[in-house]
């Protein structure tokens, strides 16, 4: 069964660091999201992309994140500059164009700012 | 914007026990989905159940179903026959039916079940 996939796993990076986490979505899949979920609390939405742009972003999305698509199978967050509160787990989310009701999470990365 | 309370952050039941996990939600919406996912310790999330905004009928999925009441905005989870391995977070979230566009999901605090042998 296809499913999302993420790398890596745990990143451990200094305060100020800039880190890409890396994303491949299930391949026919369209939309393409970010959630973010702060050790003990609850996962919230980052950001979506379609069609090569962003579609919809939440008010934690700043301009210190970015997103892309690269090269047709990746899509990746930047983060340009790590703060202490950038800790937690990063998931990726996909679904389909015709199932908006589904969206497929992957394992998650947990990034680590020291 | 939408709201989604989860009023119990952990509930303990027995094992074969049948459990009931509480959501309600705000929203202006008249058209959306509503879902519960699972997280067990490995972080993953897990799709459990879902529900149309539209549709009367409960969703039911094997041993899990819903109680879906719209005016009262309330969305609630029962287990039945719990087994260990429902031991995890479950979270309640909302998103609004957007026609083609992609609009994330909000969720919930969570409830932390627990099955005990």
């Amino acid at each position: 069964e296809p499913e999302v996939t993420q790398t890596p796993s745990h990143q451990v990076t200094q305060m100020g660091q800039e880190v890409i986490l890396r994303c491949v979505p299930i391949s026919n899949h369209l939309y393409f999201y970010w959630y973010r979920q702060i050790l003990g609390q609850k996962v919230e939405f980052l950001v979506s992309f379609y069609n090569n742009e962003i579609s919809e972003k939440s008010e934690i999305f700043d301009d210190q994140f970015s997103v892309e698509r690269p090269d047709g199978s990746n899509f990746t967050l930047k983060i340009r500059s790590t703060k202490l509160e950038d800790s937690a787990m990063y998931f990726c989310a996909s679904r389909t164009y015709w199932t908006p009701n589904e969206q497929f999470f992957g394992p998650g990365t947990r990034l680590t700012v020291l | 914007a939408q709201t989604v309370t989860q009023s119990q952050p952990e509930m303990s039941v027995q094992e074969a026990e049948t459990v009931t996990l509480s959501c309600t939600y705000d929203t202006s919406e008249s058209n959306y989905y509503l879902f519960w996912y699972k997280q067990p310790p490995s972080r993953q999330m897990i799709l459990v159940i879902r529900q149309e905004a539209y549709k009367q009928q409960n969703a039911t999925e094997n041993r899990f179903s819903v109680n879906f009441q719209k005016a009262a905005k309330s969305f609630s989870l029962k287990i039945s026959d719990s087994q260990l391995g429902d031991t995890a977070m479950y979270f309640c979230a909302f998103m609004k039916e957007s026609g083609g566009g992609a609009d994330g999901l909000t969720f919930g605090k969570g409830t932390h079940l627990i099955i005990q042998p």
